[in-house]
């Protein structure tokens, strides 16, 4: 069976420093994958996407970037972090362009 | 792209049916309608889909007019643990992406 794994749960980091967030899959071979971002009350907001390995789409222009070093891999950075960085981000994957896609269960990201 | 419409929130009586609206009246005949759900502090969850018909599973049945510019989610028997998030989605399907609105607050009351 197919997992998402998404790490950490929380992350408390402060202003200006950098951040990555990991996130595999196993169980399956070339996903879709996305990460998305969640301010508190509000809906989720696609941040990325990759259909493969090194082939990141942005959707907003912002302080972070996304890489995808491996099929099963795709990771969330920034250089230097912002107060507005703060929310609840989450990975997810797809098989394709019409299936489901699966969640992990996110990181909650705390910039002070 | 086509967009969805939902109410921002509903309630329904436990061991009723919940029955949740989503307007997609731009929608393309390629495009499926998705609904997942998300619990507080967790990640969405996928609950079903459909393109042309009615579907049905374990958790729900989805229920998408003849012109497809509008579907239902029914909760045959809502629980206390339906309690969520739920949003409905059309599949943008050129950018390999799936976008979320705001989403229907279910609370489903004992």
């Amino acid at each position: 069976s197919q997992t998402i794994h998404q790490w950490p749960a929380t992350l408390v980091q402060p202003v200006g420093s950098p951040l990555s967030l990991e996130c595999t899959v196993e169980g399956t071979s070339n996903p879709n994958l996305y990460w998305y971002r969640q301010a508190a009350g509000r809906g989720l907001q696609l941040l990325f996407y990759s259909v493969g390995i090194g082939q990141i789409s942005s959707e907003v222009p912002q302080n972070l970037s996304a890489s995808r070093p491996q099929d099963r891999q795709f990771i969330l950075s920034s250089k230097k972090l912002l107060l507005s960085d703060s929310g609840f981000y989450l990975c997810a994957w797809s098989r394709g362009q019409s299936t489901e896609a699966f969640f992990g269960q996110g990181t909650r990201l705390t910039v002070v | 792209d086509a967009k969805t419409t939902q109410p921002p929130s509903m309630d329904c009586a436990e061991g009723r049916a919940a029955n949740l609206p989503c307007n997609h009246s731009t929608i393309s005949g390629n495009e499926y309608v998705y609904w997942y759900r998300q619990i507080h502090s967790q990640g969405p969850q996928y609950i079903i889909h459909g393109l042309k018909n009615n579907e049905t599973n374990e958790m729900a049945s989805l229920i998408i007019t003849e012109d497809r510019k509008s579907s239902t989610l029914i909760l045959p028997h809502a629980t206390l643990r339906d309690t969520a998030v739920y949003y409905c989605i059309v599949r943008v399907w050129r950018n390999n992406d799936m976008r979320f609105g705001a989403g229907t607050r279910l609370t489903v009351k004992p």
